[in-house]
Order: structure tokens, then C-alpha cells, then sequence
């Protein structure tokens, strides 16, 4: 039974460009959520993605945006990339269903220059 | 708002000592979930434990034990006899439900536990 897995591991990206990240769900999962770490801190919730649709969004600006397919694998898409930026983004997943818990993948380090 | 407080940053101990971690939590929510994660060094979050605020029984897993209190709003953890494995740093998390299922974790800064051989 295969878990949550993201891809790429590793990234480093320049001031300015726009970088995607992508994850598939544990399998059986349907809910796929994305959280940024940034070094020494915990994570923090970017937006959670259900039946193809953003459900609920964190206190993250617009230049983050995601998408689901079908299959129930998602993308997180940045543009503008900020030195802030730069952070382990985790993909998690779920069943739809209260309380659920939330399976986490290996992430994803970012590393903007 | 949602709010997890875990005020040890690190803790260091040597092998086969006994360490408690503590979480602190506000919600103003009656039904609610609380969690513990494990991140060792690779960065992947590993699932330890998940409770719901209706069941405030102890549990025990192995070497490890939860102590929830709905009094003093406090999740805490304790590893038994720790291991040089058990390095990591570890986070308590806090979820409310909203409707239509599956609701976003809300993390403490978490505590960073180094056990020396």
C-alpha cells in the first residue's frame, strides 16, 4: 500500500519564477491538503483540495494556487517566488470525513535564491 | 481561534530516561481532534496518535503515552525508557470539524528531542 508521495524532493528556484509541486494521495484518499514549513517552525495550512475544488485556504496570498485531478493527485503552483518562499511543503491526505487524519508525504524542500 | 502551545523548544536526555512532552491547546469548539506527529530528520510526518475531545481516556502504545486533560486543555506525551531512535522533533496539532468533513490541522511549533547514548 503505497503512501503519500510528492515530487520533486528538492528544488531550487531564482527570485521571480513560478514553480509546481506535485503529490498523490495514500491510496483510497480522496482529500489532498498542502502545508509550508519554513525552518523551525511548524507546519501551517496552504489550502485543502476536494473533488477537483479548493475547500479551504489558509492565510496564504493568491500567488499560491493548486489543483486536483481526478485521479485525486494535486498540484501547488507559486508565482512571484519570494526568498520567504523558501520551505518544505508537505502534501498530506485524508478521507473526507470529520477528524479524519491526515497522512503526510515526504515533502518537498524549496529553495529560492 | 485555534491555538497549540508547545513551550519546550528542545529537550536533551540521555538513554532510558523518561521524557514528557506538553501541548497546550485553545478552542472554543466542544468537539475537536488532537494529534501527534513525529518528524525525523528526512522531514516526512510521521502519524503517532490521533484523540477526539470526547474521549479523554489515557492511552498507551508500546513505549509510548498520552495523557489528555479537557480541564487544563493539555495533550501531553510521554516516551518510556527513550531510545537513541526516538530523535526527532515532535508536534501536536489540533483540528475542528467543519462541515462536509476533513478540516485543517493547526500545528504548535513543536519539540525538538535529542536522546544521547
Amino acid at each position: 500500500d503505497a503512501g503519500v508521495t510528492q515530487s520533486p524532493t528538492h528544488l531550487i528556484k531564482t527570485r521571480g519564477q513560478q514553480v509546481t509541486l506535485r503529490c498523490s494521495p495514500k491510496s483510497g484518499h480522496d482529500t489532498v491538503s498542502w502545508y509550508q514549513q519554513a525552518l523551525g517552525q511548524g507546519p501551517q495550512f496552504i489550502f485543502q483540495y476536494y473533488e477537483e475544488e479548493e475547500r479551504q485556504r489558509g492565510n496564504f496570498p493568491d500567488r499560491f494556487s493548486g489543483h486536483q485531478f481526478p485521479n485525486y493527485s494535486s498540484e501547488l503552483n507559486v508565482n512571484a517566488l519570494l526568498l520567504g518562499d523558501s520551505a518544505l511543503y508537505l502534501c498530506a491526505s485524508s478521507l473526507v470525513k470529520a477528524g479524519e487524519t491526515q497522512y503526510f508525504g515526504p515533502g518537498t524542500r524549496l529553495l529560492v535564491l | 481561534a485555534q491555538k497549540v502551545t508547545q513551550a519546550q523548544t528542545e529537550i536533551s536526555v540521555v538513554e532510558k530516561e523518561d521524557v514528557t512532552l506538553d501541548c497546550v491547546y485553545e478552542t472554543r469548539d466542544t468537539t475537536y481532534y488532537l494529534f501527534w506527529y513525529k518528524q525525523p530528520p528526512s522531514g516526512e510526518l510521521v502519524f503517532l496518535i490521533r484523540r477526539n475531545s470526547f474521549d479523554e481516556q489515557n492511552e498507551i502504545s508500546g513505549r509510548y503515552s498520552w495523557n489528555f486533560q479537557k480541564s487544563t486543555s493539555s495533550f501531553n506525551f510521554t516516551i518510556t525508557a527513550s531510545q537513541v531512535v526516538d530523535s526527532a522533533v515532535y508536534f501536536c496539532a489540533l483540528s475542528e470539524p467543519r462541515m462536509g468533513g476533513s478540516e485543517k490541522l493547526v500545528f504548535g511549533k513543536g519539540t525538538k528531542l535529542t536522546v544521547n547514548p
